[in-house]
């Protein structure tokens, strides 16, 4: 069936420098998608998200890019910090349908 | 804005016993709540979608019996995992979508660990 999925488990950037964390989809009639945010032991937060009729959205610090053409979506999120270290989770969804989670990505900030 | 609450958010029981979730969202209606399961580092995993006033659906493979949902109120639903076992031990957590909207806010989650 339909599955989102990441290209990189683990991420560790150095502190400053620019963070890209990259999903795939395989559904081509989704129409939304939305990056959380999870830290250890906490439910997932609200990162950004985008509708399909756009390919960019930024956010403080966050930058969402969508490639419907090979069905690919990141988030890049801009001079890293420690605080930023967590897991994140990409998620799809078609209107009216439930989200479909990708399987994470764990971001590491070295300092 | 867009919170949502759980409670509690840790509990330990034992096993046979019975033990309820509750989700609230604290500044806006959620006419549907979802609840989700999370394994150590794994994704998150839909259980049920919650609709208020209604009953809720429940996905592939989940025992509507074991896990007791009720959304009787647009800021309250509830999950109770019935004659819990080892096996439910688990993170538990629950998001809130306003009418009309797509995006779901999350609550903190509750930790069930059944001895």
């Amino acid at each position: 069936g339909e599955s989102v999925g990441l290209h990189l488990p683990t991420l560790s950037v150095q502190e400053g420098d620019n963070s890209i964390i990259n999903c795939a989809y395989s559904n081509s009639a989704s129409d939304y998608f939305i990056w959380y945010k999870q830290e250890s032991g906490k439910g997932p937060q609200f990162i950004i998200d985008i509708r399909s009729n756009m390919d960019k959205r930024q956010g403080q610090r966050v930058t969402v890019l969508l490639n419907k053409t090979v069905k690919h979506l990141s988030l890049q999120i801009a001079a890293t910090q420690p605080g930023d270290s967590a897991v994140y989770f990409c998620a799809e969804a078609r209107y009216g349908q439930n989200f479909v989670f990708g399987p994470g990505t764990r971001l590491s900030v070295l300092p | 804005g867009a919170v949502v609450s759980q409670h509690p958010s840790r509990v330990i029981c034992k096993s046979g016993t019975s033990v309820k979730i509750e989700c609230r969202s604290l500044d806006f209606q959620a006419t549907t709540m979802f609840w989700y399961r999370q394994f150590p580092k794994k994704s998150l995993m839909l259980m049920a979608t919650s609709n208020e006033g209604s009953k809720a659906t429940y996905e592939q493979g989940v025992e509507k019996d074991k896990f007791l949902i009720n959304h009787a109120s647009l800021t309250l639903s509830t999950l109770t995992v019935t004659s819990a076992h080892p096996e439910d031990s688990s993170f538990y957590i629950c998001s809130a979508r306003e009418p009309g909207r797509e995006t779901q806010y999350f609550g903190p989650g509750t930790r069930l660990l059944v001895l």
